[in-house]
């Protein structure tokens, strides 16, 4: 069985600082996806980020990168130069099957403030 | 662009009551799922459907039942609702190809009391 854990249940962090949210998973499977998901107070579920466990490079997307190390079966979420708007609920989310069915972990609230 | 419709957005139910959720879709993609998000938790899945036609049970789909009706449209019905599935509902798609993300709806908020 799959299993995701967020051990941050909340974090503040500083405007234009960085933060790391972390993420470990246990699976058996040697094919897997690792998602992050934002959701912010209004509530709508935004993709942010993936890796596969075959890539080798960290994922990139903006401001976002995935610290990916598959032997400890991490994979955090590093959100450079912090703005107001990054404040959300922050979920991890993985998929081993090819029905993409995905399991999230419990999430991380951040709060940024000024 | 609508992407991924759920209605209503916010609902209140008596207990025993009946009601359905709907989704619909206009990316193309074959695959579907239900989620629930509970206080605390992240999302947990329900149900989800491979492609027209076809349902299967995700991680807590007792009390709920699915439809696909369409390509485009994936329902989930709650025949007698309980207190216990008070919670907020989303609905998500994602194509074919293997590891592709999933993009969701923007949630119904159910109470039942």
């Amino acid at each position: 069985a799959q299993k995701i854990t967020q051990t941050q249940p909340g974090m503040f962090v500083q405007e234009k600082e960085a933060v790391t949210l972390d993420c470990t998973y246990d699976t058996s499977d040697q094919s897997y996806g690792l998602f992050w998901y934002k959701q912010p107070s209004s509530g709508e579920m935004i993709f942010l980020i993936y890796q596969g466990s075959y890539d080798e490079q960290n994922a990139t997307e903006g401001r976002y990168s995935l610290n990916f190390q598959k032997a400890r079966k991490s994979a955090n979420l590093v959100i450079s130069a912090s703005q107001l708007g990054d404040s959300a609920m922050y979920f991890c989310a993985m998929t081993a099957d090819s029905w993409g069915k995905l399991q999230f972990g419990a999430g991380t609230q951040v709060v940024v403030t000024p | 662009n609508a992407g991924v419709t759920q209605t209503p957005k916010f609902q209140v139910l008596k207990t025993g009551q009946s009601m359905t959720l709907q989704c619909a879709q206009d990316m193309n993609h074959n695959s579907m799922y239900w989620y629930r998000q509970d206080p605390g938790m992240g999302l947990r899945l329900i149900y989800y459907s491979a492609s027209e036609g076809t349902t299967d049970k995700g991680e807590v789909p007792n009390g709920y039942n699915v439809s696909r009706l369409n390509k485009r449209e994936f329902s989930l019905r709650l025949e007698s609702a309980a207190p216990s599935q008070t919670s907020v509902y989303f609905c998500a798609v994602s194509s074919d190809r293997p590891n592709q993300p999933q993009h969701f709806g923007d949630g119904t908020r159910l109470s039942i009391l």
